[in-house]
């Protein structure tokens, strides 16, 4: 079974871009949620997505976006990107139902560089 | 609010040493706790995990007992490699209101030959 998949995994950007990660969950899995991970912050909850509807959402402004398609793919949207948006973003999916233990399964995320 | 404390690294230890990580949680009601871990270049994978209180995690080594009396789910590993330098992470998710995975700050373990 494939494992979680993330593109792309490396970028560079700069001061008021933005930019779109992308993340295919493991067959199966409706939900999917985004992480940012810094060294000084360390894992820091986006929002997490299920069957296309956002239900949880961290402490981020509004210039973090995300959505989830049909198909459980999900993307998140940084816009007018600061330098403190560099970090890891790590995408993790999770099944949802009777055999719903917690577990998540992480992508190897995708790193972000802002200029 | 609902967290997750874990020691402070970086934890530094000899090949075969016994490894002993701290960590606590404040939630409300009765969550999933587990340890994560994060090796070099890679996203995190599930180290073990415990569902209910006095259950024992274990996996590769690692052991993690859910103490729902002091709140507590400390990793402890009997004898340490080198391939188990990581970071390690604690975590809790509650199982009500949607999906959360609440995250400690990690604990990096460097295991020298």
């Amino acid at each position: 079974k494939a494992g979680v998949t993330q593109t792309p995994r490396y970028l560079i950007k700069t001061r008021g871009q933005q930019v779109t990660l992308s993340c295919s969950p493991i067959s199966g899995h409706r939900s999917v949620s985004w992480y940012q991970q810094t060294p000084g912050q360390g894992l820091q909850f986006l929002f997490e997505y299920f069957s296309e509807t956002q239900r949880n959402k961290g402490n981020f402004p509004g210039r973090f976006s995300g959505r989830q398609f049909s198909n459980s793919r999900s993307e998140m949207n940084v816009s007018t990107l600061e330098l403190g948006d560099s970090a890891l973003y790590l995408c993790a999916s999770s099944l949802i139902g009777g055999q719903n233990t917690g577990e998540l399964f992480f992508g190897e995320g995708s790193r972000l560089t802002v200029l | 609010g609902d967290s997750v404390t874990q020691m402070e690294g970086p934890v530094t230890l000899s090949e075969e040493a016994f490894l002993t990580i701290n960590c606590t949680y404040t939630a409300t009601g009765y969550p999933s706790l587990f340890w994560y871990v994060q090796y070099p270049g890679e996203g995190l994978q599930l180290l073990l995990k415990a569902t209910k209180a006095d259950d024992k995690g274990s996996n590769k080594g690692f052991e993690a007992t859910y103490r729902k009396e002091t709140t507590s789910f400390h990793l402890e590993k009997g004898s340490v490699q080198v391939s188990d330098s990581a970071v390690y992470f604690c975590a809790y998710s509650p199982l009500t209101g949607g999906f959360k995975t609440i995250f400690g700050a990690g604990t990096r373990l460097f295991v020298k030959a």
